[in-house]
C-alpha cells in the first residue's frame, strides 16, 4: 500500500516552454503532498507543500509563478514548470504521507521522480 | 532549507562489514526518519524513530536517536552489495505544516 506514482519519469523540453509533472497517490488519499528538487549528488530541497483545495505553501526562494502547483483532488497534485530555462534542469520528486496520516509521525512515500532537461 | 548534516558524505566498505552513518540536526523534532535512494529513483522509507524513542531495529537496520545531542545514527549490519545507495536522514517538527527536511545524505558503496 501507499503507492505514489509520478509522471513523466523523464522529459526534455525546449527553453521557454512549460512542463507539467503529475503526482498521484494510487491507493490512498493525500490531502498534503510535498514537492522536492534534487541536484546531482545532493540532498532533496523542499520546494513547496501542496494542499488539496487550497494554495500551495512555497519555501523561501522558490518562485511560485514559475513553479505552479495545483492540488485539485485528494489523489493528484501537479507541478508545472513555466517558461523553463536550462537552469531549471533537475530531478523533481513528489511525496505524500501515507494513509491515515493525520499526524506528522508518518513517513513519506515518494514517487520515482522526474528528470527534467531543458535545452 | 536543509537542517540535517550527515557524515560521512561517502562510505565504501566490503560486503559483510557493518556500515554506520550519522546525522545531526539543529531544531527540535517530533521524529527522525531514514530513507534510502537508489541512483535516479525516488526515496524509500526505512525507519521512523520518534523523539521519545532512543533505539529502533528493523531487520539488519538499527537506528539510534540522541535528542540531547540532536543526533542519530543508522547502522546496517552484514552489508550486501545491494545495499549500495544513498541514505538520507530527515526530520519533522511542529512547525510549517509538519514538513520533512532532509539531510545531505551519505553515499554508501558496498563492494562484493
Amino acid at each position: 500500500g501507499a503507492v505514489v506514482s509520478q509522471h513523466p519519469s523523464r522529459v526534455i523540453c525546449k527553453s521557454g516552454t512549460s512542463v507539467k509533472i503529475e503526482c498521484r497517490s494510487l491507493d490512498f488519499q493525500a490531502t498534503t503532498m510535498f514537492w522536492y528538487r534534487q541536484f546531482p549528488k545532493q540532498s532533496l530541497m523542499l520546494m513547496a507543500t501542496s494542499n488539496e483545495g487550497s494554495k500551495a505553501t512555497y519555501e523561501q526562494g522558490v518562485e511560485k509563478d514559475k513553479f505552479l502547483i495545483n492540488h485539485a483532488s485528494l489523489t493528484l497534485s501537479t507541478l508545472t514548470v513555466t517558461s523553463a530555462h536550462p537552469e531549471d534542469s533537475s530531478f523533481y520528486i513528489c511525496s505524500a504521507r501515507g494513509p491515515g496520516a493525520g499526524s506528522y509521525n508518518s513517513p513519506l512515500h515518494f514517487g520515482n521522480g522526474t528528470r527534467l532537461t531543458v535545452t | 532549507s536543509q537542517q540535517g548534516e550527515e557524515d560521512p558524505q561517502a562510505l565504501s566498505i566490503q560486503e559483510g562489514e557493518n556500515a554506520t552513518m550519522n546525522c545531526s540536526y539543529k531544531t527540535s523534532i517530533n521524529n527522525l526518519q531514514w530513507y534510502r535512494q537508489n541512483s535516479g529513483r525516488g526515496l524509500v522509507h526505512l525507519i521512523l524513530i520518534r523523539s521519545n524513542e532512543r533505539e529502533k531495529h528493523s531487520g539488519r537496520l538499527r537506528v539510534t536517536l540522541d535528542t540531547s545531542k540532536k543526533s542519530s545514527s543508522l547502522l546496517i549490519t552484514a552489508s550486501r552489495a545491494a545495499d549500495t545507495a544513498s541514505y538520507f536522514c530527515a526530520t519533522s517538527g511542529n512547525t510549517g505544516g509538519f514538513k520533512t527536511i532532509f539531510g545531505a545524505g551519505t553515499r554508501l558503496f558496498v563492494k562484493a
